[in-house]
């Protein structure tokens, strides 16, 4: 059993559409991380949350820590959001657990 | 500043060889992570270090693979000897409080 599930594995949207991707864990954990891989290979670190929610232009993620449960939006998506989304947890014993990624591909 | 800077870019081997992988994290970072990534097993964290001192290496797959942070500003992993599974993108990043900067990636091929 994997510690982070992450849900869909595959997203097709189209441009302008509301996007939602799960992250579900089942460890305690003190932060848990959205990351987002462009197709080229690149990391990039969204966010960290260890509680509540946070946003950073169209990006919006949250985290319910009783539910084990974090949503990364995507408000007014476009094409340059296609990339895959990877959500990582954090325990306080310093263990990192990885979800195996949403791929998203939006379309013009 | 450059970011976090890896070198080599690509590394082609032959089974059996010594394989040295770099990193040079983002100046005032105190903590550097190595990871691996394969189509099979994901992104995978290896090891990471704060303030140059090993954290957690429960990720370090066997005795083959080992890393090292002798200064701040410089990290190694190297793989000894390489075997073809170890074919991956290995990834380094660093960070100071929260966010994590990743590098560009080794992308590592083992013949």
């Amino acid at each position: 059993k994997n510690e982070v599930e992450q849900s869909p594995q595959n997203l097709t949207a189209q441009e302008g559409e509301f996007i939602t991707i799960n992250c579900s864990y089942s460890v305690g954990i003190s932060a848990l991380h959205w990351l987002q891989q462009h197709p080229g290979g690149g990391i990039v670190s969204l966010f960290m949350l260890s509680s509540g929610k946070k946003k950073h232009g169209r990006l919006i993620a949250t985290i319910n820590i009783q539910e084990k449960h974090s949503s990364l939006h995507i408000t007014a998506s476009h094409p340059r959001d296609s990339a895959v989304y990877i959500c990582a947890v954090r325990r306080s014993s310093n263990q990192f657990y990885f979800g195996t990624g949403t791929s998203l591909t939006v379309i013009p | 500043d450059a970011g976090v800077i890896q070198s080599p870019r690509h590394e082609v081997t032959e089974m059996g060889q010594e394989v040295t992988l770099r990193c040079k994290p983002i100046s005032g970072h105190d903590y550097l992570f190595w990871y691996r990534q394969t189509m099979m097993r994901g992104l995978e964290l290896l090891i990471y270090f704060n303030n140059n001192v090993p954290i957690d290496d429960s990720g370090m797959p066997e005795d083959r693979f080992s890393a090292k942070m002798p200064n701040a500003s410089f990290s190694t992993l190297k793989i000894q000897p390489s075997e073809p599974r170890d074919s991956a993108v290995y990834f380094c990043a660093s960070s100071l409080i929260n966010e994590q900067f990743f590098g560009p990636g080794t992308r590592l091929t083992v013949l």
